[in-house]
């Protein structure tokens, strides 16, 4: 079946960066576009960016241009996202999901199982 | 940017009522980028509705979506324990993708 496998958890101190993986498997990994949403503690989801696996261009929102770095290894199906200079307001559940679009429209589905990332120094 | 607004923040409904949630946007979103999910604690968020109205795989029909322009709704017709959970509305459409603050559903 299609499914997305993150990382386990993480901990940093302020200023470190962190790299989370996201596994695809059970479809063609270069065919279809990944998105990075993160979700603060009690908090909703905040939207951060796109990978395209198939040529590897990338885009994010603006508010983490020059922090946060999508790449892809097409060998393994992975995809990873970089955080630099971590501050405590980045403590969140980082997720992957992959971008459908049928006749119907486009839609997230399906979603990694998230990833906690704790910045404490 | 596209702002989605949902409402209410809390809905405190018992078992076997019909919920009601709004998601208003900013601006015209286009019914094929509207989609609302489920998330219940500890787990991923969960597709339940895409282009607006059509129903994700595996989604009982007691979920249906409506709307279009800058108003959308999604209505659970006849609420089970199971449902009672954070509901959240989401654009494609404008760069950056955006989603609504949640919906709260919980148990009177």
């Amino acid at each position: 079946q299609v499914q997305l496998v993150q990382s386990g958890a993480e901990v940093k101190k302020p200023g470190a960066s962190v790299k989370v993986s996201c596994k695809a498997s059970g479809y063609t990994f270069t065919s279809y576009y990944i998105h990075w949403v993160r979700q603060a503690p009690g908090q909703g989801l905040e939207w951060m960016g796109i990978i395209y696996p198939g040529g590897g261009s990338t885009h994010y929102a603006q508010k983490f241009q020059g922090r946060v770095t999508m790449t892809r290894d097409t060998s393994t199906s992975t995809v990873y996202m970089e955080m630099s200079s971590l501050r405590s307001e980045d403590t969140a559940v980082y997720y992957c999901a992959r971008l459908n679009f049928n006749s119907g429209g486009y839609y997230y589905d399906p979603w990694g199982q998230g990833t906690l990332v704790t910045v404490s120094s | 940017e596209v702002v989605l607004t949902q409402s209410p923040g809390t809905l405190s409904l018992s078992p076997g009522e019909r919920a009601t949630l709004s998601c208003r946007a900013s601006q015209v979103v286009s019914s094929s980028h509207l989609a609302w999910y489920q998330q219940k604690p500890g787990q991923a968020p969960r597709l339940l509705i895409y282009g607006a109205s059509s129903r994700a795989t595996g989604i009982p029909d007691r979920f249906s979506g409506s709307g279009s322009g800058t108003d959308f709704t999604l209505t659970i017709s006849r609420l089970e324990p199971e449902d009672f959970a954070v509901y959240y509305c989401q654009q494609y459409g404008t760069s950056p993708n955006s989603f609504g603050q949640g919906t709260k559903l919980e148990i009177k």
